[in-house]
């Protein structure tokens, strides 16, 4: 089944412990991206990557990392949490067509995160 | 920047009316997505508008794309308590920027 694999589902934590949420899929998409979901906000893009090796910021970078070392894994790495960070996270992929545009994400179940 | 803005932010529907909710953008769009996101559940994919004055319908579901290309609707008739959940759509902009709306959440009255 074609699906993107978010883990874990809830993570409860506490402030500055460094957690890594993985995210893989298995359609070999080439465009992978992380949001979060605030009440009120939608969703907005933390990071994105485009290919392996390439990555890039979105509208809310700041206190996040990822890495893109292969094609199906995107894992979302959270160094020293604060309880801003307190969010629904979701995972998406999707194939890059002409101009980078995608053609409709396929997202992971999410990432219920809180720092306390 | 793009912004990219829906009305309204709630709807209350009793169940068998229609409804519509709206999506405009401050730039000209490439194309547009649609988005259903059940309660408790992720988003999942609708669909994708991508020309001018474009129309797609999807059971119950219409889907339009303005003739500026800078708008879109979403037009559901006789609402089920099945179409409960929020709605986003998200646009590109000629730069490739790819942003969501807030999204429009949708509550069925039986």
């Amino acid at each position: 089944e074609a699906q993107v694999t978010q883990n874990p589902r809830y993570l409860i934590t506490v402030t500055g412990k460094k957690l890594t949420v993985t995210c893989s899929q298995n359609m070999n998409h080439e465009y992978m991206s992380w949001y979060r979901q605030d009440p009120g906000l939608g969703l907005r893009q933390i990071y994105y990557s485009m290919n392996v090796e390439v990555t890039d910021k979105g509208d809310v970078p700041e206190g996040y990392k990822v890495s893109r070392k292969e094609k199906r894994n995107f894992p979302l790495i959270l160094e020293s949490p604060s309880p801003n960070q307190t969010s629904l996270y979701f995972c998406a992929s999707s194939y890059l067509g002409q101009g980078g545009k995608n053609y409709g994400y396929t997202f992971g179940s999410g990432t219920r995160l809180t720092v306390v | 920047g793009q912004q990219v803005m829906q009305i309204p932010q709630y709807q209350h529907v009793q169940e068998g009316e229609d409804f519509t909710t709206y999506c405009n953008s401050s730039t000209t769009l490439s194309n547009i997505q649609w988005y259903k996101q059940r309660p408790g559940g992720h988003p999942v994919f609708l669909i994708q508008l991508v020309k001018s004055g474009e129309v797609k319908k999807q059971k119950r579901l219409t889907f339009q794309f303005g003739e500026a290309k800078k708008n879109s609707s979403l037009h559901i008739t006789a609402t089920q308590t099945t179409d409960v959940g929020t709605y986003f759509c998200a646009g590109t902009d000629s730069w490739g920027k790819f942003q969501f709306g807030a999204g429009t959440q949708v509550v069925v009255t039986p």
